[in-house]
């Protein structure tokens, strides 16, 4: 089954760094995923696509504190030096065939 | 610069019907698929449907087929979604987004969102 868990919420204090987490289900291990940013109150933005290898291709504009990695079926999202503009939900995203599913996102809380 | 642009939420009444739109400016409409994603309030995102550029290959989710329909003007540069037979499970907002290439459901740009309540 296609689906994508993540850890509900994490949180980190400003100017260290997190890792969040982005787990695909049985036999989807080799999935590309997404990467997505949702600030209070904002629509959501585009970070970054992250292959199974780990290569990932940022968005226009999205710092070089994000970063992308992937183990296996689990794909990473790093974000280094936080910042206080970096609070939000975080959102991971791939598909099937005639599907679009997206993780149940993770809030990320900066201290 | 790229710009989508959410129009049409609003209140209406279980088992009504409502239309909204996304003009699309800023970057050649007719090249891409779009996809409709919506959250609910205080949700996380839910995958709506999606409409090829060309208007022939269109998907829809389980909670919304048979009730909602994409389709697309590529001459005015606007998606639509005409939902009908609303519920109130239905009430969120409603984002469009474009998808980065053929193929590759990888979304790369979002519209700020239009809200849509169902009560009556």
């Amino acid at each position: 089954q296609l689906v994508l868990t993540q850890t509900p919420s994490a949180s980190a204090s400003l100017g260290a760094s997190v890792k969040l987490t982005c787990t695909l289900g049985s036999g989807h291990s080799s999935n590309v995923i997404v990467w997505h940013q949702q600030q209070p109150q904002k629509g959501p933005r585009y970070l970054m696509k992250l292959n199974s290898d780990g290569s990932h291709i940022k968005g226009d504009g999205i710092p070089d504190r994000f970063s992308g990695s992937s183990s296996g079926a689990e794909r990473y999202l790093t974000i280094s030096s936080l910042q206080s503009e970096d609070e939000a939900d975080y959102y991971c995203q791939t598909w099937g065939p005639g599907i679009l599913v997206f993780g149940g996102g993770t809030k990320l809380t900066v201290l | 610069q790229v710009q989508l642009v959410e129009s049409g939420g609003g209140v209406v009444q279980p088992g009504r019907s409502l239309r909204l739109s996304c003009a699309a400016s800023g970057f050649s409409f007719s090249s891409y698929t779009f996809h409709w994603v919506r959250q609910a309030p205080g949700k996380g995102l839910e995958w709506v449907g999606v409409m090829s550029n060309d208007g022939y290959t269109k998907y829809y989710a389980d909670s919304v087929r048979g009730r909602f329909t994409v389709s697309r003007d590529n001459f005015k540069s606007t998606l639509s979604l005409q939902m009908d037979s609303l519920r109130a499970e239905d009430t969120a907002v409603y984002y469009c987004a474009r998808q980065i290439e053929r193929a590759v459901w990888v979304i790369d740009f979002w519209g700020q969102g239009t809200l849509v309540t169902v009560s009556s």
